[in-house]
């Protein structure tokens, strides 16, 4: 059975830093891409940002390029989001989701529970 | 990257058939057949319902279809009925090799 179980989330204060983990099992976590997707309280599903299977691809959101960090550990079979600069907007729940770009469709075909985030002083 | 454009709220009796449109541009929805939709229940997981256009996932009722004309893309849930009540949001691959989402639309049974 596919699991993707995120950590990490957490009240952060504006200006701070914050770890995302997804820790995926059930299937071969190498072999696929991975995407972080975000929601805030009220708001729409919103696409964060991307990587791929091997890390040598990684793409952004305009609203997170130059503070989020997406990275793997493909031997730990976790998914990392690293949050510097987090202002109140980035409040949000935080979900991964696997990827089959790399076998011919595009769909996140597993998503994880999310995790919350919220950036308040 | 704005997001696509959905109907913020469609609402059918049971049994009844709907259709929710998500429109791009030539940049994503129209240029390539890699729309997908997602089912989403407060507090879970969203769900994939339709991928790459038109094609239902293993396990998605056939109740549920999809399909694209010019930039606009359509999810069409036939038969309604009171558990398919949720938020939808479509999604496309963009020309930056991104993805991108619709604004989402609250299904309501009445």
């Amino acid at each position: 059975e596919v699991q993707l179980v995120e950590s990490g989330g957490g009240l952060v204060q504006p200006g701070g830093s914050l770890r995302l983990s997804c820790a995926a099992s059930g299937f071969t976590f190498s072999g696929y891409s991975m995407n972080w997707v975000r929601q805030a309280p009220g708001k729409g599903l919103e696409w964060v940002s991307y990587i791929s299977s091997s890390s040598t691809t990684m793409y952004y959101a305009d609203s997170v390029t130059g503070r989020f960090t997406i990275s793997r550990d493909n031997a730990k079979k976790t998914l990392y989001l690293q949050m510097n600069s987090l202002r109140a907007e980035d409040t949000a729940v935080y979900y991964c989701a696997r990827d089959v770009v790399e076998y011919g469709s595009v769909l996140f075909d597993y998503w994880g529970q999310g995790i919350l985030v919220t950036v308040s002083s | 990257q704005s997001a696509l454009t959905q109907p913020a709220s469609v609402s059918g009796s049971p049994g009844q058939s709907i259709t929710i449109s998500c429109t791009g541009t030539s940049s994503d929805v129209g240029g390539y057949n890699y729309v997908s939709w997602y089912q989403h229940h407060p507090g879970k997981a969203p769900k994939v319902m339709i991928y790459d256009v038109s094609n239902r996932p293993s396990g998605v009722s056939n109740r549920f279809s999809g399909s694209k004309s010019g930039n606009t893309a359509s999810l069409t849930i036939s038969g309604l009925q009171a558990e398919d009540e949720a938020d939808y949001y479509c999604s496309s691959y963009t020309s930056s090799s991104t993805r991108i989402f619709g604004t989402g639309t609250k299904v309501t049974v009445l």
